[in-house]
């Protein structure tokens, strides 16, 4: 267990559908990041919040959203869905904001769309 | 711009052999270099992080990296292969002013 907390574990959903994404980070961290890992496009960064703010955005779509909240957990909001949004994401956490730190990785959240 | 490229997306090894993993960097990254290691259906962990200071990093379950700033290179080896090995590894670059960038991730496959 690494202290990162992902649910629900596996969704399955239909096209046109709206998911959340839930995620708890490990105790004592207050950044929280969002990837997603698909077979065709491997490892993407989300985005990065930091204490309740966002901190970074790499190739998040419109159709996309998250948020952190003052418990310092995260949702990543997915609408619109469609049959390419299927694929694991995941969360991961660190102390802080800085690209130095090493990152704690939830098991992931595994969407399918059909 | 910033790049980290593994190269190979899949290498395969006999059980017992060295396995040796490449990664280089862009040569304005900063020395925060990290390997990370992703078992089939789990979530990616730590496999060890270049600092400054000693070039050679060693990490959990046998493997090292070795810093080489004049080839901008951070390659990860293991002298003998298990068949426990088999998994997707992640080459990283970090820095304080930036976020972490990722390699392509190379999948390791052990021969029997």
């Amino acid at each position: 267990d690494s202290g990162v907390t992902q649910t629900p574990k596996h969704l399955i959903t239909a096209t046109g559908q709206r998911v959340t994404l839930r995620c708890s980070p490990r105790s004592g961290d207050l950044s929280v990041y969002w990837y997603q890992q698909s077979l065709d496009q491997g490892l993407q960064f989300l985005i990065q919040y930091y204490n309740g703010e966002e901190r970074a955005k790499g190739n998040i779509l419109e159709r996309f959203s998250a948020q952190q909240f003052p418990d310092l957990h995260s949702e990543l909001n997915l609408s619109s869905l469609e049959l390419g949004d299927s694929a694991l994401y995941f969360c991961a956490s660190s102390v802080d904001q800085s690209g130095a730190n090493v990152l704690t990785f939830g098991a992931g959240s595994r969407l399918t769309v059909l | 711009a910033q790049s980290v490229t593994q190269l190979g997306s899949h290498v395969s090894v006999s059980e017992g052999a060295l396995v040796l993993l490449r990664c280089n960097y862009s040569s304005s990254v900063p020395p925060y270099l990290f390997w990370y290691v992703q078992y089939p259906n789990q979530g990616l962990q730590l496999l060890l992080k270049y600092t400054t200071g000693a070039t050679l990093v060693k990490g959990i379950n046998g493997f090292e990296a070795e810093f080489k700033k004049s080839e901008t290179s951070f390659h990860l080896t293991k002298p003998s292969a298990h068949m426990s090995d088999a998994a997707e590894y992640f080459c990283a670059a970090g820095s304080s002013n930036y976020q972490l960038i990722w390699g392509a991730g190379t999948k390791l496959i052990i021969k029997p």
